[in-house]
């Protein structure tokens, strides 16, 4: 069965304060792997597409990477409003494709 | 910039009444999920659409729970009867399709049912 693990559950952070989240995940054939940020009381606001080991995308202070086991959300310098929950989810290449998410992490920047 | 529809915001209902959400996706896109997302949790698929059909509602509580997809458009999500425990974001996602790259799904900005 598919799984994505998260860690840290909840990160705070004082504002320019670098850091990493982790996403593990097992799925029997890797589609893509997805990175959401949600802020409180609404959708998940898409990131980032990774589809293979090695690759990388940034956004602003935003990186994401991929190996063949997990996925890395690097956060340079934030701010007070790259606080939010940080969702990773992955597609398998079989069957209908489910999109399966982890149970994310809480980033708090403190200014 | 197109975006995933769902209504109502906000539903507060009774325990062992009937509640509805609604969703329209962006236009053109065959693929629909319903989430169900319980505070401080990941989201949780329900059910999956590829166009009007399910191909996917193997975690929907078909006991009471219904889902459809009529024209391969717009989607309603009925709960019937609502228990405590169904208090949660439900969340619509639509993505291009199967078989084609590139293609995130993107989440409107859900319902949050409250049962009281």
């Amino acid at each position: 069965e598919d799984q994505v693990t998260q860690s840290p559950e909840a990160l705070r952070l004082q504002e320019g304060e670098s850091s990493s989240l982790n996403c593990s995940y097992t799925v029997s054939g890797l589609r893509g792997l997805f990175w959401y940020r949600q802020d409180p009381g609404k959708g998940p606001e898409f990131l980032f597409t990774l589809y293979s080991a090695g690759e990388e995308k940034e956004k602003e202070r935003l990186k994401a990477t991929l190996t063949k086991k997990e996925s890395f959300l690097h956060i340079t310098a934030p701010k007070p409003e790259d606080s939010a929950t940080y969702l990773c989810a992955v597609q398998a290449d079989t069957g209908f494709q489910k999109l399966v998410f982890g149970t994310g992490t809480r980033l708090l920047v403190s200014p | 910039e197109a975006e995933v529809a769902q209504s109502p915001r906000y539903k507060i209902t009774e325990k062992s009444q009937a509640v509805a959400f609604w969703c329209d996706p962006i236009s053109g896109h065959a693929t629909l999920y319903w989430y169900r997302q319980i505070l401080g949790q990941g989201p949780e698929l329900l059910v999956q659409f590829q166009d009007e059909s399910v191909v996917d509602d193997s975690q929907l509580p078909k006991d009471r729970f219904s889902a459809e997809r009529l024209k391969g458009v717009d989607s309603t999500l009925k709960i019937q009867p609502a228990e405590l425990g169904d208090s949660a974001m439900y969340l619509c996602a639509s993505r291009g399709g199967l078989g084609i790259w590139n293609t995130e799904a993107f989440f409107g900005q859900g319902t949050r049912l409250t049962v009281v």
